[in-house]
């Protein structure tokens, strides 16, 4: 099994400003790996695909970089919406496995 | 616009049995592949299982093989995960959620979820 690593479990951010997350996979996964926010009490909802590809209607703010076993989630600059947690998925080998998250906050 | 309406969820005894739906609207679902995601209270996303768009192929998380049995039906464009054998490790809320467009197993839409208690 593929374990993803997220980075840091929190993080404080002061609205406005640039937030950048971590995840590492424990081997290869390509660029088989998707970005997820989940607000309190939603489901949650799709951001990143293919390590770098914006979803429909995910807003510029967002982006995605990386290969193999490391991977970044910029948000350029903090809206209200996005204080939630983030997880990314590895969808290279079964089972499909998700990061433990990471908690962004307002600072 | 994509929804997906999960139920089934509620109260049941350890070692019992509970079946969840998840019914689709607004795209073609007997093309996309779908998945069961649950996530315990407080705690993170855990893939559970997929099914192919045919109903072909089923993949299971090591956790609930043997226990879980996911299906479809394509006529009624509905999902199901048939639970027995239920452990107070499986309380959790479960999601559908659909099959992205592009190649690879990612999930571009999630229903709201249905939430299972095992407890005595």
């Amino acid at each position: 099994e593929i374990v993803m690593t997220q980075s840091p479990a929190t993080l404080s951010v002061s609205p406005g400003e640039r937030a950048t997350l971590s995840c590492r996979a424990s081997q290869s996964v390509s660029s088989s790996l998707a970005w997820y926010r989940q607000k309190p009490g939603q489901a949650p909802r799709l951001l990143i695909y293919g390590a770098s590809t914006r979803a429909t209607g995910i807003p510029a703010r967002f982006s995605g970089s990386g290969s193999g076993t490391e991977f970044t989630l910029t948000i350029s600059s903090l809206q209200s919406e996005d204080f939630a947690v983030y997880y990314c998925q590895q969808y290279s080998n079964w089972p499909l496995t998700f990061g433990g998250g990471t908690k962004v906050e307002i600072k | 616009e994509v929804q997906l309406l999960e139920s089934g969820g509620g109260l049941v005894q350890p070692g019992g049995s509970l079946r969840l739906s998840c019914v689709a609207s607004a795209f073609t679902f007997s093309t996309s592949a779908m998945s069961w995601v649950r996530q315990a209270p407080g705690k993170g996303l855990e893939w559970v299982s997929l099914i192919s768009g045919s109903g072909d192929h089923t993949y299971y998380a090591d956790s609930v093989k043997g226990r879980f049995t996911i299906s479809r039906d394509n006529s009624e464009n509905t999902l199901y995960l048939q639970m027995n054998s239920l452990r107070a490790e499986d309380t959790a809320v479960y999601y559908c959620a659909k099959d992205g467009p592009s190649r690879g197993y990612y999930f571009d839409y999630w229903g709201q979820g249905t939430l299972v208690t095992v407890s005595s």
